[in-house]
């Protein structure tokens, strides 16, 4: 099936950390990969995506690039602010299906 | 540019009541998706909509959940009746078409949180 396993969190880091995400999904079909960030109160938005293998992807600093070869898709930031406090979510494209399945979600804290 | 418009925000209703969630998508966006997302996970697919036709409505439990998009913009959701375990947080979201190709990206809503008690 078109599933993503994500790194459980909760993960918390201090301000200027270096911070990965882990991210595998299952190797059927030619998936668009993606990373959704979902602050408090508020709904999921895009911040990054790849449509195929070797992409990178990047925004607001964070990064991923698409691995064929291991089937991941791992997010990593340099230097994380409080202000990338929130949830994130790995998810890929289902070809057939035409929708988005997501990971379970890894809440980050970034403490002061 | 609107993004996807949710209502309500929260609402909170007694078990076997029915409750209804309506979504605005973007406007152009021929695809409109309904998630649920329960605490701590991930959303997951309700019913996936290609203009006014559901096109994959595999996990929505029809025994007490409907949904309707007219006219193939706006849609609603509805349950009823709601049970405790309905509790969680629905989201809209909406893209130009099918996501496969060089269309690959899905705009969300802020979502409704319900709560049954």
């Amino acid at each position: 099936g078109n599933s993503v396993t994500q790194m459980e969190g909760p993960v918390t880091l201090s301000e200027e950390a270096f911070l990965t995400i882990n991210c595998t999904y299952t190797a059927t079909g030619y998936p668009s990969l993606f990373w959704y960030v979902q602050y408090p109160g508020e709904g999921l938005q895009l911040l990054l995506k790849a449509t195929k293998a070797d992409d990178k992807g990047s925004n607001k600093g964070f990064e991923a690039t698409y691995r064929k070869e291991t089937t991941s898709f791992h997010l990593e930031k340099g230097s994380v602010q409080v202000s990338d406090s929130a949830v994130y979510f790995c998810a890929r494209t289902s070809g057939s299906a035409r929708q988005l399945t997501f990971g379970s979600g890894t809440q980050l804290t970034v403490l002061p | 540019e609107a993004g996807v418009v949710q209502s309500p925000r929260y609402k909170i209703i007694e078990k076997k009541q029915p409750v209804a969630f309506w979504c605005n998508p973007i406007s152009g966006h021929n695809t409109l998706y309904w998630y649920r997302q329960n605490l701590g996970q991930g959303p997951e697919l309700l019913i996936r909509y290609e203009n006014e036709e559901a096109v994959d409505d595999s996990q929505l439990p029809k025994d007490r959940f409907s949904a309707e998009r007219l006219k193939g913009v706006d849609s609603t959701l509805k349950i009823q009746p709601a049970e405790l375990g309905d509790s969680a947080v629905y989201l809209c979201a909406s893209s130009l078409g099918p996501l496969t190709g060089a269309n690959t990206e899905a705009f969300f809503g802020q979502g409704t949180r319900l709560t049954v008690v």
